[in-house]
């Protein structure tokens, strides 16, 4: 149990146009949801941390009007990234805690955005 | 959180032992040690947790030192598919929050 899945795997898009990324938690409820940007070569950045049915709480750093996250039910959160550019270009991963278990974090296999 | 600090990369031979050490000499009484594996272009995964007993799971052991400044993840008997970077993390009781720093990239040599 405590599959997370990310989709799309990987996407292309123009510099200026808006790319969504959707993150599930398959077989469990997830009380958090959190959001990571991976370049290549560095390690795991986080950007922010969304609770069901609350705004998001962004990391310093992060602009969240560039960066929308809506986590909609218990099982879903969505990325946006908006008028992307090409230095939006990143491995970006999320995870999820457990209801009721929030220590571990169950991490999908990352979506590659390529914006060109 | 406390920082901690890993070496930037070992080597282990297969079907031996890897012992990746942490430390964390700032990690104060609530905060526990946690070690997660990320193999290249992949979602990091869960390995083991630990406050200060020592800890054993399926894919590994943590043991932490009495004073709770260090602490050593063995992979009893190390396979190919354990290579990876191993990243040791402490993490605040209440504190959700992963900080990953750079860890270790372990390559098993056939």
């Amino acid at each position: 149990g405590a599959v997370v899945s990310q989709h799309p795997s990987w996407v292309i898009c123009k510099s200026g146009t808006s790319v969504k990324i959707e993150c599930r938690s398959l077989d469990f409820q997830a009380t958090t949801m959190f959001w990571y940007r991976q370049f290549p070569k560095q390690s795991l950045m986080l950007m922010a941390t969304s609770n069901e049915g609350s705004k998001a709480t962004y990391e310093q750093g992060v602009e969240k009007d560039k960066f929308l996250i809506n986590h909609a039910s218990l099982t879903l959160s969505t990325l946006t990234v908006t008028s992307a550019h090409p230095e939006d270009s990143s491995f970006y991963i999320c995870s999820a805690t457990r209801l009721a278990e929030t220590r571990e974090q169950y991490f999908g296999p990352g979506t590659r955005l390529t914006v060109t | 959180d406390a920082k901690t600090t890993q070496p930037p990369s070992m080597d282990c031979a297969e079907g031996r032992a890897a012992n990746l050490p942490c430390n964390h000499s700032t990690i104060s009484g609530n905060e526990y040690v946690y070690w997660y594996r990320q193999i290249h272009s992949q979602g990091p995964q869960y390995i083991i947790h630990g406050l200060k007993n020592n800890e054993t799971n399926e894919m590994a052991s943590l043991i932490i030192t009495e004073d709770r400044k260090s602490s050593t993840l063995i992979l009893p008997h190390a396979t190919l598919r354990d290579t990876a970077v191993y990243y040791c993390i402490v993490v605040n009781f209440g504190n959700e929050k992963l900080t990953f720093g750079t860890g270790t990239r372990l390559t098993i040599i056939p």
